[in-house]
C-alpha cells in the first residue's frame, strides 16, 4: 500500500525550514528517502529502520517513528540545491518491495 | 564509474509494436527492478529481480515481461505497447532487497506510444 506524503508542494525562500512526513497505514521495517531534479533521476538520500532511529546527512536529517508508521524529513536552512521531488519508500519486514510514495515538490527560491 | 545504465533515453512507438528498453548495470548487484512515473502518481514498481532467474510482479505488471539471464541486465519487454504505457520509465538496482540498501536508478527512459 502506497504511503502518504505531506504536504504536495512546498516553496520556501533560501534560509527557511522544511519538513516532509511520510506516513503509512501498515506496519513498516524501513523508510528510504530519496530526492528527484527535475529531468533527472531519483538519488538516495537515507534509510532509517525501525527502532526510531534518526539519521542526518548535512542539512538534511530524518527520524521514524516506527509505532506512528510514520518518518519525517528536515531540511534545515534550505538551499537552491534542495529544489526537486522528495519521494518516501516504505518496506514492510518480509517483504521484498519498496513502495514509493506520490513524492512531494519542494521549490527554494532566493 | 558505478552505474546503471537504460537505453534509449526517449522512445516513440506506435500502438501494438514490440519494443524493449535495456538496462544494464556494472556494480554486481543482486536485485533489480523497473519503475514507472506518471504525475501524480509517484514512482510506481512494475517488476523486480532477486538474482538471476528469479523474477516477480511488482504493483503494475499488466503489459510488461522481464528476463533476468544475466546478473548484470534486466530488460523491460513491451511485448504490444499501448497509449497507456505512456510514461517515464526507471530501472533500478541495489545490492540486495533489505532494509539497508539503497537503490541506484538509471537515468530514465521516456516512453509514448501513439
Amino acid at each position: 500500500q502506497q504511503p502518504v506524503q505531506s504536504p504536495q508542494a512546498v516553496i520556501l525562500r533560501e534560509g527557511e525550514d522544511a519538513v516532509i512526513n511520510c506516513s503509512s497505514s501498515k506496519a513498516l521495517y524501513s523508510v528510504h528517502w530519496y530526492r528527484q531534479k527535475h529531468g533527472e533521476a531519483p538519488v538516495f538520500l537515507m534509510i532509517l529502520l525501525k527502532g526510531g532511529e534518526q539519521k542526518g546527512h548535512d542539512k538534511i536529517s530524518a527520524s521514524f517513528n516506527e509505532k506512528k508508521q510514520q518518518s519525517s524529513l528536515y531540511l534545515t536552512a534550505s538551499q537552491l540545491s534542495y529544489s526537486g521531488t522528495y519521494f518516501c519508500g516504505t518496506e514492510r519486514g518480509g517483504s521484498e518491495k519498496l513502495v514509493f510514495g506520490k513524492g512531494m515538490k519542494l521549490t527554494v527560491n532566493p | 564509474e558505478a552505474q546503471v545504465t537504460q537505453n534509449p533515453r526517449y522512445l516513440i512507438t506506435v500502438t501494438g509494436k514490440k519494443l524493449t528498453v535495456t538496462c544494464s548495470q556494472n556494480m554486481n548487484h543482486e536485485y533489480m527492478s523497473w519503475y514507472r512515473q506518471d504525475p501524480g502518481l509517484g514512482l510506481r514498481q512494475i517488476y523486480y529481480s532477486m538474482n538471476v532467474e528469479v523474477t516477480d510482479k511488482g504493483d503494475v505488471p499488466e503489459g510488461y515481461k522481464v528476463s533476468r539471464k544475466e546478473k548484470r541486465n534486466f530488460p523491460l519487454i513491451l511485448e504490444s505497447p499501448s497509449p497507456n504505457q505512456t510514461s517515464l520509465y526507471f530501472c533500478a538496482s541495489s545490492l540486495r532487497q533489505g532494509p539497508v540498501s539503497p537503490l541506484h536508478f538509471g537515468n530514465g527512459t521516456r516512453l509514448t506510444v501513439t
